[in-house]
């Protein structure tokens, strides 16, 4: 049972590039969403989706899409990537929207230089 | 909007020593309130977590945490602390369809 995988890893990106944070989980839950973490900040809400097709946002949106096409699978873009947006990603996802338990995929640093 | 405090960003303790650390929320309504703890390079585990009902809950690895409305509080104690237990804890609260996570404790371990 993999549970949250976040690929990749680590990632580079130069001002003004494009990409897309992948987010898959295998255990049907029907909450995902994406946090950005940043040192003495906490984890932040980006975007959220409670199911298949329905996408909403967080408190820190900007400069960042999602789309939800299955239940497995929550993409992040980065549209047009800035230094603001360095930071270390995580995906997390939960059974139902409620207050169930929140797992958590093990992060994606990205570096925008 | 709901919004989580954690006044301590660094805390620490000898091992062996007991623990708390202290989280303070704002919510109009009665919260569902989470421990969280990140270990280095890791992605977050769920330590406990209050719905409702017995304002003191027991967690994993010996954690246990108590609710106190009349102090909006959340706090995190463990009795003794080991080694393993050096990490960053985040408390959170889930409202409106967002879990909100303070900006965490970092838990430093001496020998």
């Amino acid at each position: 049972n993999a549970g949250v995988t976040q690929t990749p890893k680590f990632q580079v990106l130069k001002t003004g590039q494009s990409m897309t944070l992948q987010c898959a989980q295998d255990m049907n839950h029907e909450y995902m969403s994406w946090y950005r973490q940043d040192p003495g900040m906490g984890l932040r809400l980006i975007h959220y989706s409670v199911g298949a097709g329905i996408t909403d946002q967080g408190e820190v949106p900007n400069g960042y899409n999602v789309s939800r096409s299955t239940t497995e699978d929550f993409p992040l873009r980065l549209l047009s990537a800035a230094p603001s947006q360095t930071s270390v990603y995580f995906c997390a996802s939960s059974l139902r929207q409620t207050n169930t338990e929140a797992f958590f995929g093990q992060g994606t640093r990205l570096t925008v230089v | 909007a709901q919004s989580v405090t954690q006044p301590d960003i660094h805390i620490t303790v000898s091992e062996g020593a007991s623990l708390e650390l202290r989280c303070n929320y704002s919510y109009g309504a009665t919260p569902y309130l989470f421990w969280y703890v990140q270990s280095p390079g890791q992605g977050l585990q769920l330590l406990l977590k209050y719905f409702s009902g017995d304002t003191l809950v027991q967690g994993i690895k010996g954690f246990e945490a108590e609710f106190k409305r009349s102090q909006s509080s959340f706090n995190l104690r463990k009795p003794s602390v080991h080694w393993s237990d050096a990490a960053e804890y985040f408390c959170a609260v889930y409202a409106g369809n967002m879990l909100t996570f303070g900006g965490g404790t970092r838990l430093m371990v001496k020998p």
